[in-house]
């Protein structure tokens, strides 16, 4: 069975900074994907960024970036250059076949 | 906005009354996803749909719930008998045919259900 832990039920970052979102994963499957999702308060899930297992590379969209690493089985979430929008929920998943497994979210709540 | 596409929003229901939440997936996207969102929760899996199939229920609960995605229209999720505890935010994904497994699923806004 896979698992996904966010340790971080909330967290709070000056604007233009940057934060962390801690996420760890366990799974014995070889293959997989890990994604982060962005929950605002009006409660859509928005799609931000995507790590493959076999990929050499940290993923970067923008502002954000996934640190990857295979053998501690994490994958944070840095947002750079905080803004006020990036005030939110964040979920870590992954993705095997077809299942989506979440984590319990971390809340960030960027300040003025 | 051609995303993914649930409706309604907001669905009240009174205890014993069916529940009926819809989703259109994106364009080229024959895949579907139901989940469920209980508060301060992050998503469980319900179940996976491809046209005209039922590909995995095994997150669903087996008394009440059902699931459908036909040649024509969009996915149904069906809750009949509603109880308090079946309030919960339900969210609706889609991804492309191909490469199942690592596509990113693409989710709607959610149906929240209340009930009273």
């Amino acid at each position: 069975a896979q698992k996904i832990t966010q340790t971080q039920p909330g967290m709070f970052v000056q604007e233009k900074e940057a934060v962390t979102l801690d996420c760890t994963y366990d799974t014995s499957d070889q293959s997989y994907g890990l994604f982060w999702y962005k929950q605002p308060s009006s409660g859509e899930m928005i799609f931000l960024i995507y790590q493959g297992s076999y990929d050499e590379q940290n993923a970067t969209e923008g502002r954000y970036s996934l640190n990857f690493q295979k053998a501690r089985k994490s994958a944070n979430l840095v947002i750079s250059a905080s803004q006020l929008g990036d005030s939110a929920m964040y979920f870590c998943a992954m993705n095997n076949d077809y299942k989506l497994s979440f984590g319990a979210g971390t809340t960030v709540t960027v300040r003025a | 906005n051609a995303g993914v596409m649930q409706n309604p929003r907001h669905l009240v229901r009174r205890r014993g009354q069916e529940a009926r939440l819809r989703c259109s997936p994106m364009k080229g996207h024959s895949h579907v996803y139901w989940y469920r969102q209980l508060p301060e929760e992050g998503l469980k899996f319900m179940v996976y749909l491809q046209k005209e199939n039922i590909i995995d229920e095994s997150g669903m609960p087996k008394e009440r719930f059902s699931a459908e995605f036909p040649k024509e229209g969009p996915s149904i999720l069906r809750i009949q008998q509603v109880v308090r505890g079946d309030s919960a935010a339900y969210f609706c994904a889609s991804s492309p045919p191909d490469k199942v497994g690592n596509q990113p699923q693409h989710f709607g806004d959610g149906t929240r259900l209340s009930i009273l």
